[in-house]
């Protein structure tokens, strides 16, 4: 069963440091999420992203954030100066293009710990 | 976003049906109610998904109220393996995200 994945499983970086989160999702998807769950707190939906741009966006999501689809299969979120509150874990999600409700297909997460 | 409202935790006995309530008396006519579940140290998963007749897939049934306002996640036969926190989620036609609650902690006893 196709799945999505994410690399690497656990990233420890320093304050200030910029860090890029690698997603794959799933071949034939054609919408992609990010979404972080601070320890112990909810999911929280962070951007969607639909034909090559930012389709929503949440008020996490401010202009140290960025994604891109550099190429046919990947997805990346990368946080240009990480804050220690950025420390937390961050799944990628796809699903397809098909139907209004359908259902998102989540990764296994990063953990991002930043010191 | 409408909200709903799930208990914090529930327990069952393995190998009997569980029954996940969910109430959402703000759900609007094109709100699909979905549920999602996280198994520990797991990213979300999709179970099941309706908008107003009841549904059925290999996990799992779920209920929905003639009034929409409330609904039920049924798992017929649980396993320790369905131990997961469960979230129900409205999303609304053309939203994108999910919004996440504190979801029902399930608890299977063996």
């Amino acid at each position: 069963e196709p799945e999505v994945t994410q690399t690497p499983s656990h990233q420890v970086t320093q304050m200030g440091q910029e860090v890029i989160l690698r997603c794959v999702p799933i071949s034939n998807h054609l919408y992609f999420y990010w979404y972080r769950q601070i320890l112990g707190q909810k999911v929280e939906f962070l951007v969607s992203f639909y034909n090559n741009e930012i389709s929503e966006k949440s008020e996490i999501f401010d202009d140290q954030f960025s994604v891109e689809r550099p190429d046919g299969s990947n997805f990346t979120l990368k946080i240009r100066s990480t804050k220690l509150e950025d420390s937390a874990m961050y799944f990628c999600a796809s699903r397809p293009g098909t139907g209004a409700s359908s259902e998102q297909y989540f990764g296994p997460g990063t953990r991002l710990t930043v010191t | 976003d409408a909200k709903t409202t799930q208990p914090n935790s529930m327990e069952s006995n393995e190998e009997e049906p569980v029954h996940l309530p969910c109430n959402h008396s703000t759900i609007s006519g094109t709100d699909y109610i979905h549920w999602y579940r996280q198994l520990p140290s797991q990213g979300p998963e999709y179970v099941i998904h309706g908008l107003t007749s009841n549904v059925n897939n290999r996990m799992a049934s779920l209920a929905i109220a003639e009034d929409r306002k409330s609904s039920t996640l049924i798992l017929h036969r649980a396993t320790l393996r369905d131990a997961a926190v469960y979230y129900c989620i409205l999303r609304n036609f053309g939203n994108e995200k999910l919004t996440f609650g504190t979801g029902t902690r399930l608890t299977i006893i063996p």
